[in-house]
């Protein structure tokens, strides 16, 4: 069984940019959820997608846009970035109804120069 | 305000210590779960609690659900350096997490 896998490991930008992150889901899992953290937080939820629709937003602006594909692999875009925008991005799949249990990839670092 | 409120936000302790850490909020959840997130990797799930006044043991370590299901502890018995991480509790299908406690235990 493949676990959560994300790409890149590691992204420098510049204020300004554009950025997509990509997040492949463990096998059979149909949901997917991002999660942006701050050095020294918790998480914070960005949005879930479920047989690629959105099932559920935080409190993020639009300029933080996602896809999920038919395999349920997914992306993260984030238009014009901001420093504060430098953060571990989680991906995590999940199976609907199982009391929201998730597993997590390993993150992509976010450095917003 | 924070939906979800842990206590202590840091602890540094000796390896055979025990110690509990506390997630507190004012609203009801239906579950509650605990993650372990250590550096450089994403959180991993420890254990999911869903009655009221609910215990779990996982080895030394041992969760419990409050009667109320608005908060929930996890107690470690004689820390060990692998215990060393970031232990954050979880809503579940509400996607909060909480504040965090971040726990190095000392050899």
């Amino acid at each position: 069984e493949t676990g959560v896998t994300q790409s890149p490991t590691h992204l420098i930008k510049t204020r300004g940019q554009q950025v997509t992150l990509r997040c492949s889901s463990q096998s059979g899992h149909n949901t997917v959820s991002w999660y942006q953290q701050a050095l020294g937080q918790g998480p914070q939820f960005i949005f879930q997608y479920y047989r690629e629709e959105e099932n559920g937003r935080g409190n993020f602006p639009p300029r933080f846009s996602g896809l999920q594909f038919p395999n349920y692999s997914s992306e993260l875009n984030v238009n014009a970035l901001e420093l504060d925008d430098s953060a571990l991005y989680l991906c995590a799949s999940s199976l609907p109804g199982s009391a929201g249990e998730q597993f997590f990839g390993p993150g992509t670092r976010l450095t917003v120069l | 305000t924070q939906l979800l409120e842990q206590s202590p936000q840091f602890l540094s302790i000796q390896e055979g210590e025990n110690l509990t850490v506390y997630c507190n909020s004012s609203s009801v959840f239906s579950s509650l779960q605990w993650y372990r997130q250590e550096p450089g990797e994403g959180p991993v799930l420890l254990v999911t609690v869903v009655t009221g006044g609910e215990v779990k043991k996982l080895k030394r370590l041992t969760f419990q659900f409050g009667d109320a299901r608005k908060d929930s502890s996890l107690h470690i018995t004689a820390a060990q350096p692998g215990d060393t991480g970031l232990y954050l509790c979880f809503t579940g299908n509400q996607f909060y997490f909480g504040t965090g406690t971040s726990l190095t235990v000392i050899p």
